[in-house]
């Protein structure tokens, strides 16, 4: 299995900081890295896909990058609807396709 | 603009048989460009990805659930389902399905509501 590790676990930020999300794969994943957003009690969201292209109607804030093994997301200023779980993914191996352990963003 | 949505009993006895079924509306099952996938959420926990399957019936299935799961799919109904059999207490989760690309990189577009699944006596 790859296996994809998020940092931090959880983080605390005010309204308009950047905040920065790494995750990390075990091998070598190309760009099959997607992003995704969670609400409690709601089914997670698509936010990025092939780590950096922006999912239709996800505001422009979010952003990804990296390639290979290390992956980040971004939120240039951080909106009081953007708290929430947010977990990365890799599609380079579906035997199985495997997620990060989440990263929780709360209001500081 | 496709929708999913999870249906099946929300509690399931120990070593019986837990099922459910995706209901796809708005959009085709029967597409060349998507699998239909079936993924988990262990309460306060991760994400676990347990299958797909294409129209066809192609199935991949997580090695780690491979000996109890089975995926199948209804084209004339526009639903896939799932059963996973001899359940414990450590099956008890939501249950999600998702939509998921064909085209690589592949990624989950469009998911469920989810549905809570409770194995307990």
């Amino acid at each position: 299995d790859i296996q994809m590790t998020q940092s931090p676990s959880s983080l605390s930020a005010s309204v308009g900081d950047r905040v920065t999300i790494t995750c990390r794969a075990s091998q070598s994943i190309s760009n099959y890295l997607n992003w995704y957003q969670q609400k409690p009690e709601k089914a997670p969201k698509l936010l990025i896909y092939a780590a950096s292209s922006l999912q239709s109607g996800v505001p422009s804030r979010f952003s990804g990058s990296g390639s290979g093994t290390d992956f980040t997301l971004t939120i240039s200023s951080l909106q009081p609807e953007d708290f929430a779980t947010y977990y990365c993914q890799q599609s380079y191996s579906a035997l199985p396709l495997t997620f990060g352990g989440g990263t929780k963003v709360e209001i500081k | 603009q496709v929708q999913l949505q999870e249906s099946g009993p929300g509690l399931v006895k120990p070593s019986q048989t837990l099922s459910l079924t995706c209901s796809v509306s708005s959009g085709s099952i029967s597409s060349d460009d998507y699998y239909w996938s079936w993924i988990r959420q262990h309460p306060g926990k991760g994400l676990e990805w347990i299958g797909y399957i294409f129209y066809s019936g192609s199935t991949y299935y997580n090695p780690s659930l491979k000996s109890r799961v089975s995926i199948s799919v209804d084209t004339s109904k526009n639903q896939f389902s799932l059963k996973l059999s001899s359940v414990t207490a450590a099956d008890t989760a939501v249950y999600y399905c998702a939509r998921d690309h064909t085209v690589t990189p592949s990624y989950f577009d469009c998911w469920g509501q989810g549905t809570l699944v409770t194995v307990s006596s």
